[in-house]
Order: structure tokens, then sequence, then C-alpha cells
């Protein structure tokens, strides 16, 4: 049962756009959220993260939103550079201790 | 000067075999972890270790045995290998947060 969804596989913006990233989750008990990047044949980078008690954390061009009472949050990059064309992927903890657990990715293309 | 290492980055292995796999982290992390990347993509945790002691174990089979000789290193060994243990394995390291720094993967293919 995936506790993380990342329902978009895939997205593809123009360089110079915002590209909005959307994860939703099931489990009540998660109070961190946390967004990694990963190019091909590299590890997952950290990227930004958002503690449950916040309704927003910003990061130079990455923006983290997220709305409790719809399990939903969301990573907005603006402006899109090509640079940023990779996977993206959701993780949530909190009821284990540092476990997380991550959504299944979206891949980003940003064409210039 | 990486942050975490793995080694090898490619194992192509018979089924049946042992093998191992080597995590080593510079950055003074107390807690390391093993990922399993499956065909799908998800990312699953295998194993977690806290300067040294197991704290996470989540359902995996005991082919699988992870060893910390000390808190910089974390190894991952596997007996008996099989098709469906063809993955992507990923070391990450963290202290105190959340927030977990990862290897850069290791592919294991069993034919």
């Amino acid at each position: 049962d995936q506790q993380v969804k990342q329902n978009s596989p895939s997205l593809s913006v123009q360089e110079g756009r915002i590209s909005i990233l959307n994860c939703d989750y099931t489990n009540s008990m998660f109070d961190y959220f946390l967004w990694y990047k990963k190019y091909p044949a590299e590890g997952p980078t950290f990227l930004i993260s958002i503690s449950s008690i916040k309704d927003k954390n910003e990061d130079g061009r990455f923006t983290v939103f997220l709305n409790k009472s719809a399990k939903h949050l969301s990573l907005h990059i603006v402006p899109s550079q090509p640079g940023d064309s990779a996977v993206y992927f959701c993780a949530a903890a909190g009821e284990y201790g540092n476990k997380l657990v991550f959504g299944a990715g979206t891949i980003l293309r940003v064409k210039s | 000067d990486t942050a975490v290492s793995q080694t090898p980055k490619y194992l192509v292995t018979q089924m049946g075999n042992d093998k191992s796999i080597k995590c080593e982290q510079n950055l003074g992390h107390d807690t390391m972890y093993w990922y399993k990347q499956d065909s799908k993509k998800f990312l699953k945790i295998m194993f977690s270790y806290n300067n040294k002691e197991l704290i996470i174990n989540e359902t995996v089979p005991n082919r699988f045995s992870p060893k910390s000789p000390d808190k910089a290193h974390l190894n991952l060994h596997i007996n008996s290998l099989e098709l469906g243990d063809s993955a992507v394995y990923f070391c990450a390291s963290s202290l105190d947060s959340y927030e977990q720094y990862f290897g850069p993967g290791t592919r294991l293919t069993v034919t």
C-alpha cells in the first residue's frame, strides 16, 4: 500500500516557467516531508524539506507547500532551468524515527 | 572527498552466488541506511544502523545481512542471490535529522 503517491510520472516545462510537482500522502502520522532530486546513475540528493508545523518553506528558486488537511504537498521551481531536469522524489517521515517513505518519483524535463 | 561512497558501482553475478556491497561515509554521521530501488523505481528502506546498532529492519529476506564494523561503514552481504534481487542498492547516512545523504548506488544484476 503506497503511503506516499506522486501521481504524475512525468512533467515537461519550458525554461523560465514554473514547475509544480505534486505529492499526496495517506498516513496522518507523517510530520516531516522532503524532496529529493536524482540524476541518472547518481544517488538522490536532498533538495528541501518542511515540517508539519509549517505550510511553506522557501530556498532560492525552490518552494515547498504543505496542506495538511488535504494531505498534499507540492514543490514549486521558479524559474525552471534545463539543469533542473531530473527525477524528483517526495519522501515522508515521522512515524518510525528516521525511516523515510518515498514516492515513485516524477521525471521533470525542462526544455530550452 | 566523496561524502557517501559505495563499491562496486556495478555487480553482475549468477543466481546462487554470495556477494557484498560496501558503503563508507566521511560525514561523521551516526546513522546509516540501505535502500533498494526496484524495477518500478520505488526507493524502499531495508536496514538502518545507529552507532553500529540495528534500529530498522524491514521485511527483508534473511539472505540479506547488514554489517557495521564502525560508524563510518555499513556493508550489505547477500547470500544465495536470486533473480528478484536485481535492483539498484543505495546506501545513505544522516546525523540527528531526517535529511539523509545518499551514495551513488550499486546496480546489481543477477543472471
